[in-house]
């Protein structure tokens, strides 16, 4: 079945320490997301490709950066965790084909000790 | 900026029941869609129902449909027959369609009460 995939599911990283979450995606969707997700709140967009065209909200931390080598691959770095980065990280595809619906990976929960 | 607001942070609804959950948005945009998720605990959000902003006609999946008002910038969504399987945090989300940025509601926690 095609779909989006997040590894690891779970992450411990420490304070500081540089931390990569993967996301794959065997939908052939051209538009990936990563969204940020606190227990109990709405996912927060962090950032989002539109092809190869990486698109930054405003708002998202300069210790949040992310690739994306290829159609099917997108990662997230955070390069100094610190403890409220600790949260649920969501990707997300869509495609205009579909009207922009989004395909959610099942997320990494990261923990920040 | 988008804003989408879910005023019903906790809901609960008998088993068999109907339930209406709110949300209201506020835009200038003419064009946009609007979706909810639901995201039941510890699994992955999946799409419940969309519309798209021109359409005039509300949509239904099933036992899922929308009150869309346009004017009003209100997308209620309304689950017949309530299955315990429902029980999830569910969220309204705006898009525009020139874009691709998704707004998400604060979100609505429903319980399906046997």
């Amino acid at each position: 079945d095609a779909m989006v995939i997040q590894n690891p599911r779970y992450q411990v990283t420490q304070f500081g320490k540089p931390v990569t979450l993967s996301c794959s995606q065997t939908l052939n969707h051209n538009v990936m997301y990563w969204y940020q997700q606190k227990s109990s709140q709405a996912p927060k967009l962090l950032f989002h490709y539109y092809d190869k065209d990486f698109n930054n909200e405003a708002d998202t931390p300069d210790n949040f950066q992310s690739r994306r080598p290829n159609t099917s691959f997108c990662f997230l770095d955070i390069r100094s965790p610190g403890l409220g980065d600790a949260a649920m990280y969501l990707c997300a595809t869509s495609r205009e084909a579909d009207g922009y619906e989004q395909y959610f990976g099942p997320g990494t929960r990261l923990t920040v000790t | 900026a988008q804003t989408v607001t879910q005023s019903q942070p906790e809901m609960s609804v008998q088993e068999a029941e109907t339930v209406t959950l709110s949300c209201t948005y506020d835009t200038s945009e003419n064009n946009y869609y609007l979706f909810w998720y639901k995201q039941p605990p510890s699994r992955q959000m999946i799409l419940v129902i969309r519309q798209e902003a021109y359409k005039q006609q509300n949509a239904t999946e099933n036992r899922f449909s929308v009150n869309f008002q346009k004017a009003a910038k209100s997308f209620s969504l309304k689950i017949s027959d309530s299955q315990l399987g429902d029980t999830a945090m569910y969220f309204c989300a705006f898009m525009k369609f020139t874009g691709n940025q998704f707004y998400f509601g604060t979100g609505t926690s429903l319980t399906v009460i046997p």
